[in-house]
C-alpha cells in the first residue's frame, strides 16, 4: 500500500489564485482529515470527512472547501489564496474501528 | 476533545532515557491517550497509545497515572534521530461518534550528542 499520498509537494501561488490540494489513500479508510501547520506551530484541523459524501468543519475552515465523492479521495480547495494561507498542509486518514491516524507527507504552500 | 498540556521544549542526552510529560486533566473516561511524533516537517507518525494501563512497544513506553490526569512517554535510549516534536492527544474511541481529532502544540525534543 502507498498509504496517504498528497500532491503537489510544493506550490507557490499568487494572491487571489485558486488551487486544489490532492489527497488520496489506498487503505479503504472511511475517515479523512485536512490539517494545516504554520511555521513553528502545531497542527490545526481544517475539515474532516466520515465517508463519501459527508464532510464537516474543523477548527479553521474559513477560506477552504472540500468534497468527498469517493472513499479514496479528499481534495482541499483554496478559492482565493491569501498570504495567511501560507502553511504546510497535511492529509490524514484512519480506519473504522481504530483511532490511529495515518498521515501523508504534506504539501508546502506559499502565497505571495 | 480533551485538551492536553505539554512543555514546549526539552533536551535529552544521547543514550539517556527521554521522559516526555503530558497533562490531560480533562480527559474523559473513555478517551485514549495517543502519542505521535513529527520529525522535521514530515507528517506525524504514530508512536503508542493507551487507555488505563501502561503500554510498551518497540518504540517507546507509555505510563498513565491511575487517575488518568497525566501520562509520560518514555524513549528508553534516545538517539539523535529521536529529535522531533512529540504530540500527546486525547482520542475519543472510534465508536463514540466524535470525529474531530485536535492536536496541541507538542513538545520539541532535542537529543544532544
Amino acid at each position: 500500500n502507498a498509504g496517504v499520498t498528497q500532491t503537489p509537494k510544493f506550490r507557490i501561488l499568487k494572491i487571489g489564485q485558486s488551487m486544489t490540494l490532492q489527497c488520496t489513500q489506498d487503505m479503504n479508510h472511511n475517515y479523512m482529515y485536512w490539517y494545516r501547520q504554520d511555521p513553528g506551530m502545531g497542527l490545526k484541523l481544517i475539515y474532516y470527512s466520515v465517508g463519501a459524501g459527508i464532510t464537516d468543519k474543523g477548527e479553521v475552515p474559513n477560506g477552504y472547501n472540500v468534497s468527498r465523492s469517493t472513499t479514496e479521495d479528499f481534495p482541499l480547495r483554496l478559492e482565493l489564496a491569501a498570504p495567511s494561507q501560507t502553511s504546510v498542509y497535511f492529509c490524514a486518514s484512519r480506519p473504522t474501528g481504530r483511532e490511529k491516524l495515518f498521515f501523508g507527507s504534506g504539501t508546502q504552500l506559499s502565497v505571495l | 476533545d480533551a485538551k492536553t498540556t505539554q512543555p514546549p521544549s526539552m533536551d535529552c542526552a544521547e543514550g539517556r532515557a527521554a521522559n516526555l510529560p503530558c497533562n490531560h486533566s480533562t480527559i474523559s473516561g473513555n478517551e485514549y491517550v495517543y502519542w505521535y511524533r513529527q520529525i522535521h516537517s514530515q507528517g506525524p507518525q504514530y508512536i503508542i497509545h493507551g487507555l488505563k494501563n501502561n503500554e510498551t512497544n518497540e518504540m517507546a513506553s507509555l505510563i498513565i497515572t491511575e487517575d488518568r490526569k497525566s501520562s509520560t512517554l518514555i524513549l528508553p535510549h534516545a538517539t539523535l534521530r529521536d529529535t522531533a516534536v512529540y504530540y500527546c492527544i486525547g482520542h475519543p474511541p472510534s465508536t463514540s461518534g466524535t470525529y474531530k481529532y485536535i492536536f496541541g502544540t507538542g513538545t520539541r525534543l532535542k537529543v544532544l550528542a
